[in-house]
């Protein structure tokens, strides 16, 4: 079955600065995955999504990822941190089934 | 275009009790899918409705169990509540294909006491 990590469950960044949330996935098939973001009080919203096309995958909100499969990895960035990017990211990798599985989760603080 | 619908908001039951939570899903979607989302935790899966019929299960005891609509609402019920089913309970809609996005609710926060 299909499964995610997330290597760090919290990343601090100044605004203005890179942001690098890493994830690596493991997967018996050609996994689709997606990132997703959760503000406070709010629900998943999709930034972005891979699904065996370009491998540098762009997003919303300036966000990218690169789908890297000798590294089984797929690390979200963004150049330049913005304080409203502060929130929970999830990874997650869904082999083409019903069952989606979702890392846990990664807190981006973005300091002033 | 309306997006994913829940509720209620919030709900506070006690233990052994039965809880129904709702969604109404995004216009044109077929597909609905639950997870539950403890404090801390990533969403688990908890079950997926397609078309009027289930379409896959998590690793969740019976007493979770639900419902889709003709018009493609849902409803999750989940009977003889324990204090380990409080949690965030997501609803997401999509298209019904296998790998397709999946859009999400705000959720309903369920505390068992």
């Amino acid at each position: 079955a299909q499964s995610v990590t997330q290597l760090d469950s919290h990343v601090s960044v100044s605004e203005g600065t890179p942001v690098l949330l890493r994830c690596n996935y493991s997967s018996s098939y050609s996994p689709s995955l997606f990132w997703y973001v959760q503000h406070p009080n709010k629900g998943l919203q999709l930034l972005l999504k891979y699904t065996s096309a370009a491998t540098l995958v762009k997003g919303i909100n300036g966000f990218e990822a690169e789908f890297k499969k000798s590294e089984t990895s797929f690390h979200l960035t963004k150049p330049s941190a913005h304080m409203s990017d502060a929130a929970e990211y999830f990874c997650v990798v869904s082999e083409g089934n019903n069952d989606m599985r979702f890392g846990a989760g990664t807190r981006l603080t973005v300091k002033p | 275009e309306t997006g994913v619908t829940q509720s209620p908001t919030h709900l506070i039951k006690t233990r052994g009790q039965q809880v129904t939570l709702r969604c109404s899903s995004q216009s044109g979607h077929n597909t609905v899918s639950w997870y539950q989302q403890a404090l801390g935790q990533g969403p688990q899966f908890i079950f997926q409705y397609y078309r009027e019929e289930e379409n896959g299960r998590g690793n969740f005891p019976p007493r979770f169990s639900g419902l889709q609509f003709p018009n493609y609402s849902s409803e999750l019920n989940v009977n003889a509540l324990e204090l380990d089913d409080s949690a965030l309970y997501l609803c997401a809609s999509s298209l019904g294909r296998a790998g397709d996005t999946q859009y999400f609710g705000p959720g309903t926060r369920l505390t068992v006491l």
